[in-house]
């Protein structure tokens, strides 16, 4: 059975770090590419970054680019997200989640992030 | 505001037949595939049809997605009571070089 387990959120003050990670089971993780979703509180999806099978290529939305990063550990089949200067807008939860849009994909339950002081 | 534009809610009665709409642009839907999740409430989104009118293992065939140009619809036929969710559409964004999604669409099932 395919799992994705987020972990990581938490409460952190505007400017602040966070580091999300993924714990990914199931499936041979090495072969997908991965991405990271989030959902303010009562909104929509929102598409953050993907990373390439192989961790060789990845993309991120403008509205975080330069503050997050994205990286995937195969040995370890973990996805991670580094965000730091945290604005008070990215509050959301966020998605891991397996080839979006493809015939595999498959979602994570998510995990809190609140940005607030 | 969303890249693709869905309307923010429909509703019907069950074994009514309901289509949600999404409008995009030749940078999305119009060269890209459509993909669409339904997320019940407080349940991370599930995917509903990728690649147009795909549907994974396990959506009931009331489930039809179609795409004409710059837009998209999902429709759901023989409604149920458990349909009523948020539906969201999704397609590669050629031009923002990532995942845009819609909206969102609340489905009432009255």
């Amino acid at each position: 059975e395919v799992q994705l387990v987020e972990s990581g959120g938490g409460l952190v003050q505007p400017g602040g770090s966070l580091r999300l990670s993924c714990a990914a089971s199931g499936f041979t993780f090495s072969s997908y590419w991965m991405h990271w979703v989030r959902q303010a509180p009562g909104k929509g999806l929102v598409w953050v970054s993907r990373i390439k099978s192989d961790g060789s290529s990845t993309t991120y939305a403008d509205s975080v680019k330069g503050r997050f990063t994205i990286a995937r550990d195969n040995a370890k089949n973990t996805l991670s997200l580094q965000m730091i200067s945290l604005r008070v807008e990215d509050t959301a939860v966020y998605y891991c989640a397996r080839d979006v849009g493809g015939d595999s994909d498959s979602w994570g339950r998510g995990t809190l992030v609140t940005v607030s002081s | 505001q969303s890249v693709l534009t869905q309307p923010p809610s429909a509703s019907g009665t069950p074994g009514q037949r309901v289509t949600i709409s999404c409008s995009g642009s030749s940078s999305n839907i119009g060269s890209r595939y459509v993909h669409w999740y339904q997320q019940l409430p407080g349940t991370a989104p599930k995917l509903l049809m990728y690649r147009n009118n795909q549907r994974p293992s396990g959506v009931p065939d009331r489930f039809s997605g179609s795409k004409s140009g710059t837009s998209a619809s999902l429709a759901i036929s023989g409604l149920r009571s458990e349909d009523e969710a948020d539906y969201y559409c999704a397609a590669w964004d050629d031009s923002l070089s990532g995942v845009v999604f819609g909206g969102g669409t609340k489905l009432t099932v009255l």
